[in-house]
């Protein structure tokens, strides 16, 4: 069974200013996804950011940037130059070869501060 | 705007009611996931659908059920409604279902059983 740890409830950070979310993930299957959200305060689910297991290099998206661990089994979301619309709840999420349904952390708020 | 529609946005009903929840999957995707997502269980994954037919299950009450119709469209039916079902219940589809895919969440529709 898989599972996701998000051990950071939440978070301030200044704009303009960088912020890492953690995740930790456990599965002992070989091909994995890993998936982060984000969930603003109107509902919706955004889809931010994807890597999969055997990706060498870490995946960006604009601003977002996943670091991937294997080893530590980690897969931490970084912000860059946060902005007052980046306030919202992340989730990090997974699926694996034997489990196609996402599996999803507790979420972290961030806040960003002006 | 992830190309993913759920009807209605917002639903208020009583206690032992029936509702039905629509969602119309991205153009060309073939496979339509439904989540609920509640503050004391987090997001919980119901059932997925691929091309008509059930292909995973979760943890979906026996009052809960839903179809994919030959047009894609899903419908998750709620019966005998009880307190504790007020949720945010999404949506999401995905290509063909498999891991490693990017699932686009709809808006959501928010159930309030009174």
């Amino acid at each position: 069974a898989q599972k996701i740890t998000q051990t950071q409830p939440g978070m301030f950070v200044q704009e303009k200013e960088a912020v890492t979310l953690d995740c930790t993930y456990d599965t002992s299957d070989q091909s994995y996804g890993l998936f982060w959200y984000k969930q603003p305060s109107s509902g919706e689910m955004i889809f931010l950011i994807y890597q999969g297991s055997y990706d060498e290099q870490n995946a960006t998206e604009g601003r977002y940037s996943l670091n991937f661990q294997k080893a530590r089994k980690s897969a931490n979301l970084v912000i860059s130059a946060s902005q007052l619309g980046d306030s919202a709840m992340y989730f990090c999420a997974m699926t694996d070869q034997h489990d196609y349904k996402l599996s999803f952390g507790a979420g972290t708020t961030v806040t960003v501060r002006a | 705007d992830s190309g993913v529609t759920q009807t209605p946005k917002h639903l208020i009903t009583a206690t032992g009611q029936r509702v039905t929840l629509r969602c119309s999957p991205r153009s060309g995707d073939l496979s339509v996931y439904w989540y609920q997502q509640s503050l004391d269980q987090g997001l919980q994954f119901l059932i997925q659908y691929y091309n008509g037919e059930e292909r995973a299950k979760g943890n979906i009450l026996e009052r809960f059920s839903a179809q994919q119709f030959p047009d894609l469209h899903s419908e998750l039916n709620l019966s005998s409604l009880e307190l504790g079902d007020s949720a945010l219940y999404f949506c999401a589809s995905s290509v063909e279902g498999g891991g490693g895919e990017t699932q686009y969440f709809g808006p959501g529709t928010r159930l309030l059983v009174l």
